[in-house]
């Protein structure tokens, strides 16, 4: 049982290029969403889904677009970086049935130059 | 003014001794409380849940006020292994809320 699958662990880019952060659960849950931490700020929701073809804003949405096409699936996408998206960044999922446990993925660290 | 307000630390603990911090949140409508631990700038880890009446688990004992709006954790008999980096959590009706976490160090 994997779990939640994020990739990739480490992820370094040049102002204005774009990429696709994975991440992937195999627990059936409805529900996923997207992380990012920062130094003293701890974690701020990013974007979210709670199902196949919905998703919604976060607290810090800007710069960032999601699709949610299956289950399993939940991408975040970074169309033209910046160096304030320099953080690292988790994928978490959860069952709504057990509503207290968050899954979360292992992490991408993202340097943007 | 952030919804979830933790001591930065670090908590520098003598391994054996007793460490406890808390995590004051704004929401009064928080219905459910958690305790992570976070290493080294890995994924945090469900520790525990706070319920109402307080909890412990082994070492760690978590406790609630809500009339005063906090949640504290404590650790007893502290282990080196217990050095981390503690988020609390909050949700109300499904909008999760972290803090910036307390740091622990546990020393020889």
């Amino acid at each position: 049982n994997a779990g939640v699958t994020q990739t990739p662990k480490f992820q370094v880019l040049k102002t204005g290029q774009s990429m696709t952060l994975q991440c992937a659960q195999d627990m059936n849950h409805e529900y996923m969403s997207w992380y990012r931490q920062d130094p003293g700020m701890g974690l701020r929701l990013i974007h979210y889904s709670v199902g196949a073809g919905i998703t919604d804003q976060g607290e810090v949405p800007n710069g960032y677009n999601v699709s949610r096409s299956t289950t399993e699936d939940f991408p975040l996408r970074l169309l033209s970086a910046a160096p304030s998206q320099t953080s690292v960044y988790f994928c978490a999922s959860r069952d709504f049935a057990t509503n207290e446990k968050l899954f979360f993925g292992s992490g991408t660290q993202l340097s943007v130059l | 003014r952030k919804e979830v307000e933790q001591d930065p630390g670090p908590f520098n603990v003598p391994e054996g001794a007793t460490v406890a911090f808390n995590c004051t949140y704004s929401n009064s409508a928080s219905q459910s409380f958690f305790w992570y631990r976070q290493d080294c700038r890995k994924e945090p880890k469900l520790l525990m849940s706070v319920y109402s009446s307080g909890n412990e688990d082994g070492r760690f004992t978590a406790q609630l006020n809500r009339a005063s709006q906090y949640i504290s954790l404590l650790i007893r008999d502290s282990k080196l292994s217990d050095s981390a980096t503690y988020l609390c959590r909050t949700d109300s009706w499904g909008k999760f809320q972290f803090g910036a976490g307390t740091q622990v160090v546990v020393t020889p």
